[in-house]
């Protein structure tokens, strides 16, 4: 199974900050990658799918890159609401569909 | 609006069984993929099982193989999951997903269910 991790599990900042959560891949996995944030109590959320195509109704300030093995998640601007839990998860590979550990976004 | 709607959850105990449903709307339901995701109490995301637009092929992680078993009816436009043998681990959130936005089984999950809950203990 392919290997996600995340880094860092969890991160301080404050709102208008620029946020960047980076997550590896243990094999190849092209641009099949998604990021997901989650807020407590609720289901996940799609944020990009394709390492960086941003799903419908996603804030601009969301952005996702890389390929291969290497990806990075940015908030160029955090609001109050993106205070939340990302994932990421890779969809290169199935199954199994692998998630990475998740990375946690704190008010500083 | 695409909505997913899980039912079935609910306290069980070691060994028993638990069927989950997931009743959808507002998409072509025969057309897309499906899966489950579970979330233990305060922990990640964890795939399940996913299953192709058609029903004719399923996957299963190494963790459920041989327990769960994941179907669809398309005339219901419904998923579901038979839990047998169910264990204390299995407990969890389990949320109902649609592998989008493509038609590609190999996918992302684009909507997902509210979740319900699963509890295994005595």
């Amino acid at each position: 199974a392919i290997r996600m991790t995340q880094s860092p599990s969890s991160l301080s900042a404050s709102t208008g900050d620029r946020v960047t959560i980076t997550c590896r891949a243990s094999q190849d996995i092209s641009t099949y990658l998604a990021w997901y944030q989650q807020k407590p109590g609720k289901a996940p959320k799609l944020l990009i799918y394709a390492a960086s195509t941003l799903q419908s109704g996603v804030p601009s300030r969301f952005s996702g890159s890389g390929s291969g093995t290497d990806f990075t998640l940015t908030i160029s601007c955090l609001q109050s609401e993106d205070f939340a839990t990302y994932y990421c998860q890779q969809y290169n590979t199935y199954p199994p569909l692998t998630f990475g550990g998740g990375t946690k976004v704190e008010i500083k | 609006e695409v909505q997913l709607l899980e039912s079935g959850g609910g306290l069980v105990q070691p060994g028993g069984s638990l069927r989950l449903s997931c009743a959808v709307s507002q998409f072509t339901f025969r057309s897309y993929a499906m899966s489950w995701v579970r979330q233990a109490p305060g922990r990640g995301l964890e795939w399940v099982s996913g299953i192709s637009g058609s029903g004719d092929n399923t996957y299963y992680a190494d963790s459920v193989k041989g327990r769960f078993t994941i179907s669809r009816d398309n005339s219901k436009n419904t998923l579901y999951v038979q839990m047998n043998s169910l264990r204390v681990e299995d407990t969890a959130i389990y949320y109902c997903t649609k592998n989008g936005p493509s038609l590609q089984v190999l996918n992302s999950f684009d909507y997902w269910g509210q979740g319900v809950l699963v509890t295994v203990s005595s």
